[in-house]
């Protein structure tokens, strides 16, 4: 079965700190890659997605993240952080068609922005 | 824009109720989940639906059900509602045809058992 597992579950920066979140998960076939962020009392919203082509994925607000297949991973990344990036983070992942286009999320990371 | 609509922000409820929880999309997604979410756990996956009438069992079926008689709504009932069920729940709604779109959300029923 899918699974994904995020490896930090609270990072506390200072602001323009480096930022660098884990993600890892375990299926075998051709996956869609999704780093999702939520903020204090608001819905859930893409941050971004990997889907085929160029492993380096820039999304918005200054984020990217690295789809690396031989380690199964899709780190998400910021060179410098801002108070209001202060917010949960959730890596998923989409096994595809096979599977009905079954979402799958990790625990997910919470990332506080010290001023 | 999508729109994924839950009816209810805010729900209290007794043990032992029988809950639905209702969700509607506007956009003609084929999939829909039903995920509760919790501090430390993440969203785990009740329920998804990837056509009318059909469903999946998720990570965490137990206690739960779902109904889908139209594309555009995906129902999660709690049978006889429990404090363990006390969470957020959030409904999603995607393109199964179009593979390279996202999962849009709600904005979450908050349940509280008593």
């Amino acid at each position: 079965a899918q699974s994904v597992s995020q490896h930090n579950h609270h990072v506390i920066l200072s602001e323009a700190a480096s930022l660098e979140l884990g993600c890892n998960y375990s299926y075998g076939g051709t996956v869609n890659l999704f780093w999702y962020v939520q903020y204090p009392g608001q819905h859930l919203q893409l941050l971004l997605k990997y889907f085929s082509g160029d492993p380096l994925v820039k999304g918005i607000k200054g984020f990217e993240a690295e789809f690396i297949k031989s380690k199964f991973s899709f780190n998400l990344r910021k060179p410098s952080v801002q108070w209001s990036d202060t917010a949960e983070y959730f890596c998923a992942v989409n096994a595809g068609y096979n599977q009905g286009g079954k979402l799958i999320f990790g625990q997910g990371t919470e990332l506080s922005v010290k001023p | 824009d999508v729109k994924v609509t839950q009816s209810s922000r805010y729900l209290v409820k007794r043990t032992g109720e029988k809950v639905f929880l209702e969700c509607v999309q506007d956009m003609d997604h084929e999939n829909m989940f039903w995920y509760r979410q919790d501090p430390g756990l993440g969203l785990r996956l009740i329920y998804f639906s990837y056509d009318v009438k059909m469903k999946e069992k998720g990570d965490i079926p137990e206690g739960y059900s779902v109904s889908r008689e139209k594309k555009e709504r995906f129902s999660l009932i709690l049978e006889s509602a429990s404090t363990n069920q006390t969470s957020m729940y959030l409904c999603a709604s995607s393109s199964l045809k179009l593979m390279n779109t996202e999962a849009f959300f709600g904005q979450g029923t908050r349940l509280t058992v008593v």
